[in-house]
């Protein structure tokens, strides 16, 4: 079965440091690109960027360039999303994404479960 | 950055009535263009990719049509399960983005 596991629910302090994971299962982790997607409370998807893990090659949404950075490790088939300051405007739930098919310009219909980070003083 | 327009971002319908939900691009871009279903506490469902293709698994009232600049989704005869909340997606490039979503509720 094909498969995207999050890491958990984080609550943290502002200016702290978080790194989340996305473990993907059940396909060629390097052949697919991997997006992430920021929904904040009550509101729509914004889509924060994309990586490929099978060369690292990473593409970022304007909003989101500078604000955080995404990387994988492909000797264990996870994404991540970090953030080296955490802000109150963090606050969401953060879902990773992979498209049906190799390559860009296909629709994602794998998500995982989503992670929720939650960043209160 | 490529914008889309969804419309209305709020519907109030009955069960057994046909919905259609329109999403608009700041520019072209051909076919390449999703349609998901989010309902509360879940992650998005692919309903539609490519536009106008069926994702597999989805009941056969949900149809897309469109393409360049104008989309839109359609329910043909809404169901109990059918209330959330739905966004279209451009795939023309590596910078994708998300409609602002339409919330179809329950009249």
């Amino acid at each position: 079965e094909v498969q995207l596991v999050q890491s958990g629910a984080e609550v943290k302090k502002p200016g702290e440091s978080l790194k989340i994971s996305c473990k993907g299962s059940g396909y060629s982790f390097t052949s697919y690109w991997i997006g992430w997607v920021r929904q904040m409370p009550g509101k729509g998807l914004e889509w924060m960027g994309i990586i490929y893990p099978g060369d690292s090659d990473t593409r970022y949404s304007p909003s989101f360039q500078g604000q955080v950075t995404i990387s994988a490790d492909k000797s264990i088939s996870t994404a991540y999303l970090q953030w080296s300051s955490l802000k109150a405007s963090d606050t969401a739930m953060y879902y990773c994404a992979k498209p049906m098919v190799r390559g860009v310009g296909h629709a994602f219909d794998i998500w995982g479960q989503g992670t929720m980070v939650t960043v209160s003083s | 950055d490529i914008q889309l327009t969804q419309s209305p971002s709020f519907l109030s319908a009955s069960v057994g009535d046909r919905v259609t939900i329109t999403c608009r691009a700041s520019q072209g871009i051909s076919s390449y263009l999703a349609w998901y279903q989010q309902k509360p506490g879940k992650a998005p469902k692919l309903l539609i990719y490519a536009a106008s293709t069926l994702q597999s698994g989805v009941p056969s009232r949900f149809s897309g049509s469109g393409s360049g600049t104008e989309f839109t989704l359609t329910i043909s005869s809404l169901q109990p399960e059918d209330f959330a909340t739905y966004y279209c997606q451009q795939l023309n490039s590596y910078l994708l983005t998300f409609g602002g979503g339409t919330k179809v509720e329950i009249k």
